[in-house]
């Protein structure tokens, strides 16, 4: 069965920092991995999707990498911001009949001014 | 520009009331799902559908029932509600992950509130 963990679970961080969250998966029959990011009380932005063949995504001040072989992700913030702060929540989607998504616990950022 | 609805947003129910949440999609999506969300638990796969007429279980289906006679709507029943079912549930869409020239990049709706007392 698919695990997902995450790492760390809680950070903070004073303002500009750069900042990396850290993804592990069990089972590297994935089809892609995708990072979301989820405020208190809202549902669930996509931030990044990596394909399993992709190494690499990058959007704006995010960076997410994906090491298939050995199940990991991590998402690299620069320079990090108040309005960063959040849940970061990642998942896998299982390559199999259901394609369904694993999620990690998620790690809550807290980006102090 | 509606992306992945959810209703209501919030709701709560007495024990033994059943209701229905609704997701409707509008980016002509194969696959739906739903999922919980509970403190410490993370999001959990309740129920799944690969395509209108086609529905599975997920880790956590005892209690709620779904249907998939369209590809735009794909609801969730709780049969007889319970405190057990106090959460925050989520609707997801993406394209089906053989669709491989339109990507898989999965949409959330907004989430519903639901408490049972």
């Amino acid at each position: 069965k698919q695990e997902v963990t995450q790492i760390p679970a809680a950070l903070s961080v004073p303002e500009g920092e750069n900042l990396v969250l850290n993804c592990s998966f069990t089972d590297s029959a994935i089809y892609n991995l995708q990072w979301f990011r989820q405020d208190p009380g809202k549902g669930l932005t996509s931030l990044l999707l990596i394909q399993s063949s992709q190494r690499e995504q990058t959007s704006g001040r995010l960076n997410a990498s994906l090491d298939k072989s050995s199940g990991r992700s991590t998402l690299y913030i620069a320079a990090s911001q108040p309005g960063d702060s959040a849940t970061y929540l990642c998942a896998v989607r299982e390559d199999n009949y259901g394609q369904n998504f694993v999620f990690g616990p998620g790690t809550r950022l807290s980006v102090l001014p | 520009n509606a992306g992945v609805t959810q209703t209501p947003k919030f709701q709560v129910l007495k024990t033994g009331q059943s209701m229905t949440l609704q997701c409707a999609q509008d980016m002509n999506h194969e696959y739906m799902s739903w999922y919980r969300q509970d403190p410490g638990m993370g999001l959990r796969l309740i129920h799944y559908s690969v395509g209108a007429g086609i529905t599975d279980q997920g880790e956590v289906p005892n209690g709620y029932n779904v249907s998939r006679s369209t590809t735009e709507d794909f609801p969730l029943r709780l049969l007889s509600a319970a405190p057990s079912q106090t959460s925050v549930y989520f609707c997801a869409s993406s394209y089906g992950a053989l669709v491989k020239s339109t990507g898989t990049e999965a949409f959330f709706g907004q989430g519903t509130r639901l408490t049972v007392v």
